[in-house]
């Protein structure tokens, strides 16, 4: 399968700061997206972007799909940006979605 | 758009019990749903996957008799965890997509699963 790896695990951010969360993967995908886990567990979708750049008010995205990448862009941190990011992937000959192992944000006011 | 929902949130039962857990997808029709489980502090893993009308595809290492799924109608899917033990406690999630609308997976809030 696949394989999905994210950096950095741990971040640790003054509010107000910029970040930059990046993903790699192993093979050729149709489908990456990025989520937002909260306290409650649920996963929330931020971005679904298999290529290209994508931005929706202060997170932003981009994946270069032929260098096998993502970033995922935190502009002005806020304390309830915190929580546990991930990125999950599915390569073109798999109907499996990989999850990244995650990484935690601690965004301090 | 794109909301699915699970039941229970929050499960407590006794070892040797059954436990269903449902999800649904409440906006859309879902042609593929996907079952997850998450430890404390780790990332997801893919249980299996199921297929509306067909038998679920199974990860390895995963019980498909301990883990029953029933994908009987294209917005709903059913995880059975039967005879549960301790060790079956944890954080299970499901999600839904239609691959006519692409490949963009919806997850559901979750059942935190405790057994004693």
């Amino acid at each position: 399968g696949i394989q999905v790896e994210q950096s950095p695990p741990d971040l640790i951010l003054q509010e107000g700061a910029n970040s930059t969360l990046r993903c790699n993967f192993s093979d050729s995908v149709n489908n990456l997206q990025w989520f937002h886990q909260n306290p409650w567990g649920q996963l929330i979708n931020l971005f679904y972007i298999p290529s290209g750049t994508k931005q929706n008010g202060r997170l932003s995205a981009t994946t270069v799909a032929t260098e096998r990448y993502s970033l995922l862009y935190i502009s002005s941190s806020q304390t309830t940006d915190s929580g546990v990011y991930f990125c999950a992937a599915a390569a073109y000959n798999f109907n499996k979605f990989y999850f990244g192992s995650g990484t935690k944000l601690n965004v301090k006011p | 758009g794109a909301v699915v929902s699970q039941h229970p949130s929050r499960v407590i039962c006794k070892s040797g019990t059954s436990v269903k857990i449902e999800c649904r997808s409440l906006d859309f029709q879902a042609t593929t749903m996907f079952w997850y489980r998450q430890f404390p502090k780790k990332s997801l893993m893919l249980m299996a996957t199921s297929n509306e009308g067909s038998k679920a595809t199974y990860e390895q290492g995963v019980e498909k008799d301990k883990f029953l799924i029933n994908h009987a109608s294209l917005t709903l899917s059913t995880l059975t965890v039967t005879s549960a033990h301790p060790e079956d406690s944890s954080f299970y999630i499901c999600s839904a997509r239609n691959e006519d609308r692409g490949y963009e997976q919806y997850f559901g809030p979750g059942t935190r699963l405790t057994v004693t």
